[in-house]
């Protein structure tokens, strides 16, 4: 039940196309939504996060849309660039309840986008 | 410097010895975190600190595991009895604030290789 699931494990993208990486939770007390990239040999680092009031969150080219109902969200990657190859993760915490800001992540995605 | 910092980046030791990777968080972050990313895979929750205290240690493989953050600040991960299983990125966070859930700032990891 702390178990977030992630596809695809692996995406090519042609630059200006659009990326698409989805995730799906089962834990309903799960109430903050990162999505984080890594580069290689570098720490993951915060890129955009919902919380579940909202559908959807936009900034710049990237975009979470979130399912409340169907325990899902994904990330939209706009106008893909070659800069944004890397390896996404998304990931979850139940802050309401455990206080700790713990985060659950995905097992990654690694995206690679063709100049 | 600004961001988390980790030391060694890389260690290579022998499969039954001692091991210490060290994390120096950004000044201020009372949050601290130890995640072991294996390859291929999301970052793996070990324990979290608020302050010197161990708030959540429920990551922890097993007792071969101890981590210490005595001052509040730096923390230690301690890695007794080394296996071959152990080898992976272990990757320290923190974050402002008590109870926070928000952004987590990585380090860069500390790349462990057992024999």
């Amino acid at each position: 039940q702390q178990q977030v699931k992630q596809s695809p494990q692996s995406l090519i993208v042609q630059k200006g196309g659009i990326s698409i990486i989805n995730c799906a939770y089962e834990n309903t007390a799960f109430d903050y939504f990162p999505w984080y990239q890594q580069f290689p040999g570098k720490g993951p680092a915060l890129l955009i996060a919902i919380r579940p009031d909202v559908s959807e969150k936009k900034e710049g080219r990237f975009t979470i849309s979130f399912n409340k109902s169907a325990k899902q969200f994904s990330l939209h990657i706009m106008d893909s660039q070659p800069g944004d190859s890397a390896t996404y993760f998304c990931a979850a915490s139940n802050a309401g309840s455990s206080n700790t800001g713990k985060l659950i992540f995905g097992q990654g995605t690694t995206l690679q986008v063709k100049p | 410097g600004a961001g988390v910092s980790q030391t060694p980046s890389n260690k290579v030791t022998e499969k039954g010895k001692y091991v210490e990777l060290r994390c120096d968080p950004i000044s201020g972050h009372t949050a601290l975190y130890w995640y072991r990313q294996s390859l291929g895979q999301g970052p793996e929750f070990l324990i979290y600190f608020q302050g010197t205290g161990a708030a959540d240690d429920s990551g922890l493989p097993n007792d071969r595991f101890f981590a210490v953050r005595p001052e509040g600040s730096v923390s230690t991960l301690k890695i007794q009895r080394t296996e071959r299983g152990d080898s992976a990125v272990y990757l320290c966070a923190s974050s402002p604030a008590s109870g926070y859930t928000g952004e987590l700032f990585f380090g860069e990891g500390s790349r462990l290789t057992v024999l």
